[in-house]
């Protein structure tokens, strides 16, 4: 099993950019999430699936949109990237009999 | 909302001493509280986790603690090493309800050799 897959490592966007940071894993594990982490901020949850067809939003989800078409991936969509969304992206999923979250490698963005 | 304090945010221990770390959680819902550690760089590591109907845990030379009245948590570290030098995050779920992490700000902890 790979676990969790982020692409890509590294990105650099300029304002109003858009892009889609692709989240996949391979465990079949039902919940999946984005978070951002800031220095002093901690992880802040973005937005979460509890399955295929279904999203909720966390705490910081303004500027993101994300879609759970299959159980395996869970893209998270900048659709005007700003400075403010400078951030190292980390996706995480679980499974729905075990509450241990596996954490991918994150990704780091810089928006210029 | 639900809010995960976490303190200090940063601690310094010379090596062999011990460290703790404290949370605060708002949720009482929240029945599940993991402990992750984070090197540079790396991705979040689970290290130790305490469900709400346990009031200890303990694995080598980590532990956890749990006081449900006072909705607060703390991870203590025995014979800290140079290795034990990381960001530490506390985090509270309600594991069979939103499924959400809130997790805290973080502890940057420097063992001093």
């Amino acid at each position: 099993n790979a676990g969790v897959t982020q692409t890509p490592k590294f990105q650099v966007l300029k304002t109003g950019q858009s892009m889609t940071l692709q989240c996949a894993q391979d465990m079949n594990h039902e919940y999946m999430s984005w978070y951002r982490q800031d220095p002093g901020m901690g992880l802040r949850l973005i937005h979460y699936s509890v399955g295929a067809g279904i999203t909720d939003q966390g705490e910081v989800p303004n500027g993101y949109n994300v879609s759970r078409s299959t159980t395996e991936d869970f893209p998270l969509r900048l659709l005007s990237a700003a400075p403010s969304q400078t951030s190292v992206y980390f996706c995480a999923s679980r499974p729905s009999n075990n509450e241990k979250l596996f954490f991918g490698s994150g990704t780091q963005l810089s928006v210029l | 909302g639900e809010n995960v304090e976490q303190h200090p945010s940063t601690l310094s221990v010379q090596e062999g001493d011990s460290a703790v770390i404290k949370c605060t959680y708002s949720d009482s819902a929240s029945n599940y509280f993991p402990w992750y550690k984070q090197e540079l760089g790396k991705r979040p590591q689970l290290i130790i986790d305490i469900r709400s109907n346990v009031g200890e845990k303990k694995d080598q030379r980590i532990a956890v603690t749990l006081n449900k009245t006072a909705k607060h948590f703390s991870l203590h570290i025995t014979e800290t090493q140079p290795e034990d030098s990381a960001v530490y995050f506390c985090a509270a779920s309600e594991v069979r309800g939103t499924y959400k992490y809130i997790f805290g700000t973080g502890t940057r902890l420097k063992v001093l050799a």
